[in-house]
């Protein structure tokens, strides 16, 4: 079946370094691929996606780039803020039309000042 | 106005008590979903509905009762829980027959159960 494979955290980084979040994927088809953020006390939101190979989804200087022959999509960023520090999921969607979201595990993001 | 209103924010009961967990969509989808979110365990999906009727209950015991009367709508019904319960439960909604279709989730109800 589906499954997603999150780098083990948690992450501690100081402000304005570079951010790398490891995931890779093993799926059948041709999945959609999803970045979401859960900040502390709230939901998860959907951060950024890509829906085929090579795509690249990005929003608020984070991108991510759907990768098929290694299976990855990770997560980046130039330079992290203390306003960034959340629980970072990867999920994926398969190939069906009412196939299911499976998530990884999250990975907590700490970033000091 | 939020897309995914989920009410109580925080809810503590007894393991006796009854109570209900609410959700309410206002992005016209068709899909509704219920997930656990335990500390230090992965996201859990609990069911789902598609167009009003449950099509995947993943193994949840039985003191867990969902109901969805109409397709905005999504109740998570709660009797005799034990400890363990306790729990962020979150509700999220999608538009099926989308591959690319994200999930929206609500903020989540904090559920103690002592």
């Amino acid at each position: 079946g589906d499954s997603v494979t999150q780098m083990e955290g948690p992450v501690t980084l100081s402000e304005e370094a570079f951010l790398t979040i490891n995931c890779t994927y093993t799926a059948t088809g041709y999945p959609s691929l999803f970045w979401y953020v859960q900040y502390p006390g709230e939901g998860l939101q959907l951060l950024l996606k890509a829906t085929k190979a090579d795509d690249k989804g990005s929003n608020k200087g984070f991108e991510a780039t759907y990768r098929k022959e290694t299976t990855s999509f990770h997560l980046e960023k130039g330079s992290v803020q203390v306003s960034d520090s959340a629980v970072y999921f990867c999920a994926l969607r398969g190939g069906g039309a009412n196939s299911k979201l499976t998530f990884g595990k999250g990975i907590t993001l700490s970033v000091r000042p | 106005e939020t897309g995914v209103t989920q009410t109580p924010r925080h809810l503590v009961m007894g393991m006796t008590n009854k109570k209900s967990l609410k959700c309410e969509q206002h992005l016209g989808h068709n899909a509704m979903y219920w997930y656990k979110q335990s500390a230090k365990k992965p996201l859990e999906l609990m069911f789902v509905y598609s167009l009003e009727e449950r099509v995947e209950n993943n193994s949840v015991p039985s003191r867990f009762s969902p109901e969805c009367p109409n397709s905005s709508h999504l109740f998570l019904h709660l009797h005799t829980l034990q400890p363990e319960d306790s729990a962020l439960y979150l509700c999220a909604s999608s538009q099926e027959g989308r591959r690319t279709g994200e999930l929206f989730f609500g903020e989540g109800s904090r559920l103690t159960v002592l």
